[in-house]
């Protein structure tokens, strides 16, 4: 069975950085694309980032390209993303979701997500 | 880029059909046939209902249904049940390594 379990949201003030983490298990994580989604409280979903399975090929939503740093450790079997520079528009839930097919602006997995919130 | 457009509700009533639409640009919805749908229930994550425009993931029920026309794309659920009332969110491939996805329309089953 698939499973994405995120972690390591929080409270952070502006300016502030966290670290998030996905731990995946039940495919072969190493040949999977991996995406990061945000839902703000009772908004709508924002695409923010993607790796391929080798993590040659990292794109960035245009909101947080410069801030935010999208890693991976397939030894781990987990997916990463390094967020700075917060600010209070990052606050959201954050998913991990894994890429469905051969393109990966398809996402077939979520996580159930780790809450963000930004403020002083 | 702007998100994709969405109405912010949609209602039907058991065994009827409702159709929801997601209105794009000429350099998303209408340049790229790669859009797709997601259903969320409160709570839960999403769960990718349609893609590449009209094609469903093994083990979604063909009450659901995709199409695209110029720069809007559209979901239909037929058959309507009581399941089915959820938050549903379209995407769209947007070009430069980029992808959009709707404000969301919540359904409603009357």
């Amino acid at each position: 069975e698939v499973q994405l379990v995120e972690s390591g949201g929080g409270l952070v003030q502006p300016g502030g950085s966290l670290r998030l983490s996905c731990a995946a298990s039940g495919f072969t994580f190493s040949r999977s694309g991996m995406n990061w989604v945000r839902q703000a409280p009772g908004k709508g979903l924002e695409w923010v980032s993607y790796t391929t399975g080798s993590s040659k090929n990292i794109y960035y939503a245009d909101s947080v390209k410069g801030r935010f740093t999208i890693s991976r450790d397939n030894a781990k079997n987990s997916l990463y993303l390094q967020m700075n520079s917060l600010r209070a528009e990052d606050t959201a839930v954050y998913y991990c979701a894994r890429q469905y097919t051969s393109d990966w602006y398809y996402f077939d997995y979520w996580g159930q997500g780790t809450l963000v919130t930004v403020s002083s | 880029q702007s998100a994709l457009t969405q109405p912010p509700s949609a209602s039907g009533s058991p065994g009827q059909s409702v159709t929801i639409s997601c209105t794009g640009t000429s350099s998303d919805i209408g340049a790229y046939n790669y859009v797709s749908w997601y259903q969320q229930h409160p709570g839960k994550a999403p769960k990718l209902m349609i893609y590449e425009v009209s094609k469903r993931p093994s083990g979604v029920p063909d009450r659901f249904s995709g199409s695209k026309s110029g720069n809007t794309a559209s979901l239909t659920v037929s058959g309507l049940q009581a399941e089915d009332e959820a938050d549903y969110y379209c995407s769209s491939y947007a070009g430069s390594n980029n992808v959009l996805f709707g404000g969301g329309t919540k359904l409603t089953v009357l």
